[in-house]
C-alpha cells in the first residue's frame, strides 16, 4: 500500500513556543490530507482537511489560528501548533486517501505525540 | 460533520468466540466504509472496507456486512485470537467512531 510518513514522531516543547509537524506521501500524490489529533483511550477526531494550493477546511471548534495548515505542494502537508499550552499535548495523526475525494482507504503517518511543558 | 457512532465500547471475548461491532452513519450519500485496527501506539491500519454496492465481504477470519436502508455496517471477526486484541474503528467520510477495545482471554 501507499506510505505516508509523519515528522517528529515525539516532540516536547516549551509553553509558548510553536511546534511543526510534518506529513509526507512517500508514493503517490496527495492532493487531500487530514489531521487528527487522539487522546488517550480516545477515538481520533478529525481536526481539518487539509489541500493542496487553497486555504484548509477546519472542523467546528478547531482555532485556525492556532492549528495552522499548508499544503504546498502534492506530498507535504504541515500542521503547525502556534503558542502551545500544555492542553494541547496530544497525539496528532495525518492521513491521506489513496485517491482523490477521501472516499477511498487512508493510509497513515506514524503520528506525533506532542507534550507541551 | 456527519455523525458515525459505534459499539459496544469495550468487548471482552473469549479466545475462539466471535466478536461483533457495529457501526451506525448518517449521511445517506456514503458509499465507502473500513475498518481499522489500531494497536497501542501504532497507528490505525485497515483491515477490511465494503463498498456501497455489496452487502458483505469477507477476508479470512473478518467480515463487514453493510445495511445501507438502516446505516449500518458492522464488524465480525470469528475464531478469536490473542493477536486479535486492540481498538477497532469504523469511518465514514474520513470521520471515526468512538472505538472498540476488543480484548480476547486466552
Amino acid at each position: 500500500g501507499a506510505v505516508v510518513s509523519q515528522h517528529p514522531s515525539r516532540v516536547i516543547c516549551k509553553s509558548g513556543t510553536s511546534v511543526k509537524i510534518e506529513c509526507r506521501s512517500l508514493d503517490f500524490q496527495a492532493t487531500t490530507m487530514f489531521w487528527y489529533r487522539q487522546f488517550p483511550k480516545q477515538s481520533l477526531m478529525l481536526m481539518a482537511t487539509s489541500n493542496e494550493g487553497s486555504k484548509a477546511t477546519y472542523e467546528q471548534g478547531v482555532e485556525k489560528d492556532k492549528f495552522l495548515i499548508n499544503h504546498a505542494s502534492l506530498t507535504l502537508s504541515t500542521l503547525t501548533v502556534t503558542s502551545a499550552h500544555p492542553e494541547d499535548s496530544s497525539f496528532y495523526i495525518c492521513s491521506a486517501p489513496e485517491l482523490p475525494g477521501g472516499r477511498t482507504e487512508a493510509f497513515f503517518g506514524q503520528g506525533t505525540r506532542l507534550t507541551v511543558v | 460533520g456527519e455523525n458515525v457512532e459505534q459499539h459496544p465500547p469495550p468487548l471482552p471475548v473469549q479466545e475462539g468466540d466471535s466478536a461483533v461491532i457495529k457501526c451506525t452513519y448518517s449521511d445517506s450519500a456514503s458509499n465507502y466504509f473500513p475498518w481499522y485496527k489500531q494497536e497501542l501506539g501504532k497507528r490505525p491500519q485497515l483491515i477490511i472496507d465494503i463498498r456501497s454496492n455489496v452487502g458483505e465481504k469477507k477476508d479470512q477470519r473478518i467480515a463487514v456486512t453493510l445495511n445501507k436502508t438502516a446505516k449500518h455496517f458492522s464488524l465480525h471477526i470469528t475464531e478469536t485470537q490473542p493477536e486479535d486484541s486492540a481498538v477497532y474503528f469504523c469511518a465514514n467520510d474520513m470521520r471515526f467512531g468512538a472505538g472498540t477495545r476488543l480484548t480476547v482471554k486466552p
